[in-house]
């Protein structure tokens, strides 16, 4: 039971050009959702969050985007750079008002190459 | 840099043998946690630890794992009778107080069972 999905294995843009990269979830108790960034030979690393009451979060070139009706997120990075390459992770959690922990369910990833 | 450190990096075992790994959280964060990675899958949590105390497992945690964190601070997780199932990245993160404090990953220990 794939709780979050990421249905694009990989994205391949352009520098300088818009990447956008999209995750869905099933599960409507999830409140509160994360990306991570992981490169090669390293653990992945906390990008951009968001929470359920919100509908968009912006942090330099990183915006995520929710659409909670449709169980849906986004996140797009403008201007895509090549030091940008690397595997996005979503993921969700039951944030319960600050009360959990961190049980995080993530997505499969999705491969982002920014090419020069 | 005073992030996650895991250690080894790396451990080939054959299959039937015990394995440990160590975890050494950032020294101010009182949670800690567990996750294993497959191939072409995100990170599946395993167990969370709130200083010594380990208040959830994982149904992947079968009997053959365990883990510890005796003093609120380092943590070990041990497979023992190792299967080639076991084989992935092993990856352990710490965070502060809060459901919506973001999780700092170590790089993990890639585990290979032959």
């Amino acid at each position: 039971d794939q709780q979050v999905k990421q249905n694009s294995p990989s994205l391949s843009v352009q520098e300088g050009r818009i990447s956008i990269l999209n995750c869905d979830y099933t599960n409507s108790m999830f409140d509160y959702f994360l990306w991570y960034k992981k490169y090669p030979a390293e653990g992945p690393t906390f990008l951009i969050s968001i929470s359920s009451i919100k509908d968009k979060n912006e942090d330099g070139r990183f915006t995520v985007f929710l659409n909670k009706s449709a169980k849906h997120l986004s996140l797009h990075i403008v201007p895509s750079q090549p030091g940008d390459s690397a595997v996005y992770f979503c993921a969700a959690i039951f944030n319960a008002g600050g009360t959990s922990y961190g049980k995080l369910t993530f997505g499969q990833g999705t491969i982002l190459t920014v090419h020069p | 840099d005073t992030g996650v450190s895991q250690n080894p990096r790396h451990k080939i075992t054959k299959r039937g043998q015990n394995v440990t790994f160590r975890c050494d959280p950032i020294s101010e964060h009182n949670r800690l946690y567990w996750y294993r990675q497959t191939l072409g899958q995100g990170p599946e949590f395993l167990t969370y630890f709130q200083n010594e105390a380990q208040l959830e497992k994982s149904r992947l945690l079968s009997d053959r794992f365990s883990a510890e964190r005796p003093k609120g601070s380092f943590s070990t997780l041990e497979i023992q009778r190792t299967e080639q199932g076991d084989s992935a990245m092993y990856l352990c993160a710490s965070s502060t107080t809060g459901g919506d404090s973001p999780l700092h990953f170590g790089n993990g220990t890639r585990l290979t069972v032959t």
